[in-house]
């Protein structure tokens, strides 16, 4: 079964610093990769999602993740962040023509001082 | 508005009750999920559904069970079998052959 691992549990920044969260996944074959979200008393959302093509993805809110296939990660970016930034981020796998279940890593707590 | 509501989104209960938290979804999503969430665990899959009136076990069955007798509705019942219950229940949905995941607001269940 896959596996992953977000090995920051929490990271502190002051605003403009830049932001790198670690994800790494067991899996030999083909997956699919997601960022997700959860903003203090909202739902998780989608920050954004890799299937195939260009490495390196965008997605809201000026993030932005590359997929390295040789080193099984796939690290969430972002140059310059903001206090409403503050929010646990959840890095997760799934395995292309599965029954579409998601693995969850155990979510990076991010705290962004103003 | 579509969307997943989850109802309550706090729940108090005594050990040894049974207790079904709702989960209704509008988005004419075919698949449909629970997991739990715990602090620093990240979410785990309690159950999923494909399609109506089939489900299969994820990686934490143990201790709760599921019906899937319309299209738009999940519940999941915690019995007092899971001995661990207390948690923050989150439901999803998917739509056919997507991999991405639409989460509804969470049920926050508390046991004592």
């Amino acid at each position: 079964a896959q596996s992953v691992s977000q090995h920051n549990h929490h990271v502190i920044l002051s605003e403009a610093a830049s932001l790198e969260l670690g994800c790494n996944y067991s899996y030999g074959g083909t997956v699919n990769l997601f960022w997700y979200v959860q903003y203090p008393g909202q739902h998780l959302q989608l920050l954004l999602k890799y299937f195939s093509g260009d490495p390196l993805v965008k997605g809201i809110k000026g993030f932005e993740a590359e997929f390295i296939k040789s080193k099984f990660s796939f690290n969430l970016r972002k140059p310059s962040v903001q206090w409403s930034d503050t929010a646990e981020y959840f890095c997760a796998v799934s395995i292309s023509g599965s029954a579409r279940q998601l693995t969850f890593g155990s979510g990076t707590q991010l705290t962004v001082l103003p | 508005d579509g969307g997943i509501t989850q109802s309550p989104k706090y729940l108090f209960r005594k050990e040894g009750q049974n207790v079904t938290l709702s989960c209704e979804q509008n988005l004419n999503h075919d698949a449909m999920y629970w997991y739990r969430q715990d602090p620093g665990q990240g979410l785990r899959l309690i159950y999923y559904s494909q399609i109506v009136n089939d489900f299969q076990k994820g990686d934490i069955a143990e201790g709760y069970s599921v019906s899937r007798e319309k299209k738009e509705s999940f519940p999941l019942t915690v019995t007092s079998a899971q001995k661990n219950p207390t948690a923050f229940y989150l439901c999803a949905s998917s739509i056919p052959g997507a991999y991405e995941q639409y989460f509804g607001p969470g049920t926050r269940l508390t046991v004592t």
